[in-house]
């Protein structure tokens, strides 16, 4: 089993549609979750950390649910320019802090 | 302008000839890292490094050799490049360490033939 196991999509979506992503992670010990955006052949950059209480910025909503060991990505009201690959990011610590990176779900939003 | 800088951005070359990846950042980052990502596999880090003469494997590293010298500069080396190390390769940094938000540089693809 992967550490960090997304559904690779593609999910296409009309413009001002929701759309939810999840991600499970197989370490009960996992610290800390992340989700990064990578647009096509670019570089990923952070798009928002995923906090245990849940946390929004502006039109995206990440939760984690420790129990079932997932978190999700909720984005409302999609743009255009939100089309991009969203990874699920993974920190474990103990001897050596080590992020681990999900393979991505690819987003297209359609006008 | 804050940024990771790589060079070169795309390299086709011949197994067993060496190349270096050159990566440089200008936030006075402790922490550094080199990935590689493939379809299907995801980012995988390679090597990475605490600090200045800091360095230490990830989770790929055969094949691959590091250095730091500066705190500023991270270069990947291939001693001997063969096919299967034919990616996109990522630099990153990150204030202190995998905590952090990562800094990506704009990536190298490199085709080993």
């Amino acid at each position: 089993r992967k550490e960090v196991e997304q559904d690779p999509g593609p999910f296409n979506v009309p413009e001002g549609a929701t759309v939810a992503f999840n991600c499970t992670y197989s370490n009960s010990a996992s610290q800390s979750f992340f989700w990064y955006r990578q647009d096509c052949r670019k570089e990923p950059k952070l798009l928002m950390s995923v906090y245990s209480s849940g946390n929004e910025d502006g039109r995206f909503t990440a939760q984690l649910n420790r129990a079932s060991q997932y978190i999700s990505l909720l984005i409302r009201d999609s743009k255009l320019s939100d089309s991009a690959t969203y990874l699920c990011v993974v920190l474990n610590t103990g001897t050596a802090s080590k992020l681990t990176f999900g393979t991505g779900t690819r987003l297209q939003v359609t006008l | 302008e804050a940024q990771v800088t790589q060079n070169p951005r795309y390299l086709i070359t011949v197994t067993g000839k060496k190349l270096t990846v050159t990566c440089s950042q200008n936030m006075n980052h402790e922490y550094m890292s080199w990935y590689r990502q493939d379809p299907g596999l995801g980012l995988r880090q390679i090597y990475y490094s605490m600090n200045v003469e800091v360095t230490d494997k990830g989770d790929v590293p055969e094949g691959y050799k590091v250095s730091r010298k500066e705190k500023r500069n991270f270069p990947l080396i291939l001693e001997s490049p063969s096919p299967n190390q034919t990616s996109l390769y990522f630099c990153a940094s990150s204030p202190r360490g995998s905590y952090n938000e990562q800094f990506f540089g704009p990536g190298t693809r490199l085709t080993v033939l």
